[in-house]
Order: structure tokens, then sequence, then C-alpha cells
């Protein structure tokens, strides 16, 4: 069956770095992109970017372009999000989402993944 | 960005009420919307696709109805399993943008 399974929580301080990972089974890797959603403590769910795991390619939403850089290892079929110069408002859970579309038809996300709690803290 | 707007925040039903949620676009996205369900320290699950569409494996009792800006998500018959968050999402455009949610509780 499809699984998106995410690394563990993390914790970091103001300024660093985290990088999250996902990695999938129980389908075809590249044919399929990957989303990055993060949900803040008492916030909708926010919208990060998308990777296609095929050819690497990106698209970041402008709020995080230059902060995050989303990667994938097609050798492991896992997708990676760095997500850098960490503050205290980047704390929340982290989510990995498959669609076979990049927008419009089968855009949809079908799978999730349960989540990385990120927090950032002095 | 499109602005998703979700009402209500909360909802209080008794099990076998027809609940409804609302979400309004601040710009058409043609029926570009999905609709999920999302319980504390699980993964969200899709319900609704295409603002219409019932992903494979859910109950018949969801249904999601509407196109351009207004959309509704309906529980014809609350269940015990139902009570949850629920949100919506619109992908016409990037950025993707979410609903604030609804979260459906126990009266």
């Amino acid at each position: 069956q499809v699984q998106l399974v995410q690394s563990g929580a993390e914790v970091k301080e103001p300024g660093a770095s985290v990088k999250v990972s996902c990695k999938a089974s129980g389908y075809t890797f590249t044919g399929f992109y990957i989303h990055w959603v993060r949900q803040a403590p008492g916030q909708g769910p926010e919208w990060m970017g998308i990777i296609n795991p095929s050819i690497g390619i990106t698209t970041y939403a402008q709020k995080f372009q230059g902060r995050v850089t989303m990667t994938r290892d097609t050798s492991t079929s896992t997708v990676f999000m760095e997500l850098s110069s960490l503050r205290s408002d980047d704390t929340a859970v982290y989510y990995c989402a498959r669609t076979l579309g990049s927008g419009g038809f089968g855009s949809h996300c079908d799978y999730w993944g349960r989540g990385t709690l990120v927090t950032v803290s002095s | 960005d499109i602005q998703m707007t979700q009402s209500p925040s909360t909802l209080s039903a008794s099990v076998g009420d027809r609940v409804t949620i609302t979400c309004r676009a601040s710009q058409t996205i043609s029926s570009w919307l999905a609709w999920y369900q999302h319980k504390p320290g699980k993964a969200p699950k899709l319900l609704i696709y295409k603002a219409s569409s019932l992903e494979s494996g859910v109950p018949s009792r969801f249904s999601g109805s509407g196109s351009g800006t207004e959309f509704t998500l309906t529980i014809s018959s609350l269940q015990p399993d139902d009570f949850a968050l629920y949100y919506c999402q619109q992908y016409n455009s990037y950025p993707w943008t979410f609903g604030q949610g609804t979260k459906v509780d126990i009266k």
C-alpha cells in the first residue's frame, strides 16, 4: 500500500536549519509529485512547495523562496525538505503529500505523511 | 494569493445530524477544490476532490458540491468516527491555499 513515512521530531535553535525526509513506498516514486505543507499551532495548513521526483524540478511558495530547498533521492525513493534561518514562527508540523498532477486535474493530495513536528526554540 | 474562507470554525452536532461546511474562494477556482478530514496525530485524509468527486473508500454520507467560488461539504448522517477537523484546499493556482478549518465536535 502507498505510504509516506516522515522522519522524527526535531528541536532547533533560531537561525539553524532543519532537514525533514519523506520516504515513499507502494507506488512508482517518479510517477507522482510531492508537496510540503506545514501547520503551525492554531493555524490552517500552509503550502510550501512542490517537487517533481522524476526530474527534480521544484516550485516554492514565494513566502519561502530563499529559505526552503526540496530535493530527492531516487535510489531510496525519498524526498527532503530543508528550511534554513529558522525562526520561532517556523514551529509547526510539516507534512509531505502526493499528487498525480502539478495543478488542476489529478492535483489533489491523495496520500499524506503523518507529519514531523519541528520546534524552534532557544 | 487565493484566500479560502471556511465556515463555521466550530460546529457542534449529534450523531445522525446532517452537517454542512462552507468554503468560499476569493476568486474563481473552477472545480479545483478538495476536502480533507484530519484527526490529531494522523495523516490528513482526502474525502472529496474536484469539488464533488468522492475519493475511493470514503463513505457515501460525505458529499461535495459547488464551483467557481462557493463550495460545500455535507455529511448526511454524522457518525462517531466523523468528529474531526475538516479543511478545504484549492489547487487551481499556486500557491495552493487552505481554509482555516472546521472542527466538528460532539454536542
